[in-house]
């Protein structure tokens, strides 16, 4: 049974560029979530994907902006990258309405480098 | 506002102490809680949560962790501590088990 898979590992990156990262959720699982971890801070929220449609978001500009497909995997796409993108994108998945309340799974993340 | 506090940013313990890290939180009702441990490079790892009941919690590799109301507290421990438990602790709150406020976490070094 697959946990949550996320891609690239690594990913660096020039100021102003684009990025996309991904992720897949663990087996059974319908809903995404993405949180950015800086060096040395716990893990932010950015935003919250389910049945396709962006459900909650953090305290992150638009520049930040995700997509979940119809297989429940997703992406996050960050534009006009600044310096301080770079992070630890973590990406978490949850089945919506499970009756035991069960937390959602982390993958081990996309560490982002901005240059 | 929803916020999490966790007192010590880097705590050392020598193998086979006990070990308590503290966790406090400012939320407008009793919220999920949750503890999450983080090896360098690595994920997040749920060790423990709550949702209700009795509020002395076990998780896994031997920690536990209790829920006092009167003060906003959820505070981890383990009796004896070994040296793979070195890591980074993150206490975490939340108004539902999938979304979820994380404090700026507690590193754990372990001393032989």
């Amino acid at each position: 049974d697959a946990g949550v898979t996320q891609s690239p590992t690594h990913l660096i990156k020039t100021r102003g560029q684009q990025v996309t990262l991904r992720c897949s959720p663990k087996s059974g699982h319908d809903t995404v979530s993405w949180y950015q971890q800086a060096l040395g801070q716990g893990p932010q929220f950015i935003f919250q994907y389910y049945e396709e449609e962006e459900r909650q978001r953090g305290n992150f500009p638009d520049r930040f902006s995700g997509h979940q497909f119809p297989n429940y995997s997703s992406e996050l796409n960050v534009n006009a990258l600044l310096l301080g993108d770079s992070a630890l994108y973590l990406c978490a998945s949850s089945l919506q309405g499970n009756r035991v309340n069960q937390p959602q799974h982390f993958g081990d993340g996309t560490r982002l480098s901005i240059l | 506002a929803q916020s999490v506090t966790q007192p010590d940013i880097h705590i050392t313990v020598s193998e086979g102490a006990s070990l308590e890290l503290r966790c406090n939180y400012s939320y407008g009702a009793t919220p999920y809680l949750f503890w999450y441990v983080q090896s360098p490079g690595q994920g997040l790892q749920l060790l423990l949560k709550y949702f209700s009941g009795d509020t002395l919690v076990q998780g896994i590799k031997g920690f536990e962790a209790e829920f006092k109301r009167s003060q906003s507290s959820f505070n981890l421990r383990k009796p004896s501590v070994h040296w793979s438990d070195a890591a980074e602790y993150f206490c975490a709150v939340g108004l539902s088990y999938d979304k979820v406020i994380f404090g700026p976490g507690t590193s754990l070094s372990v001393i032989p």
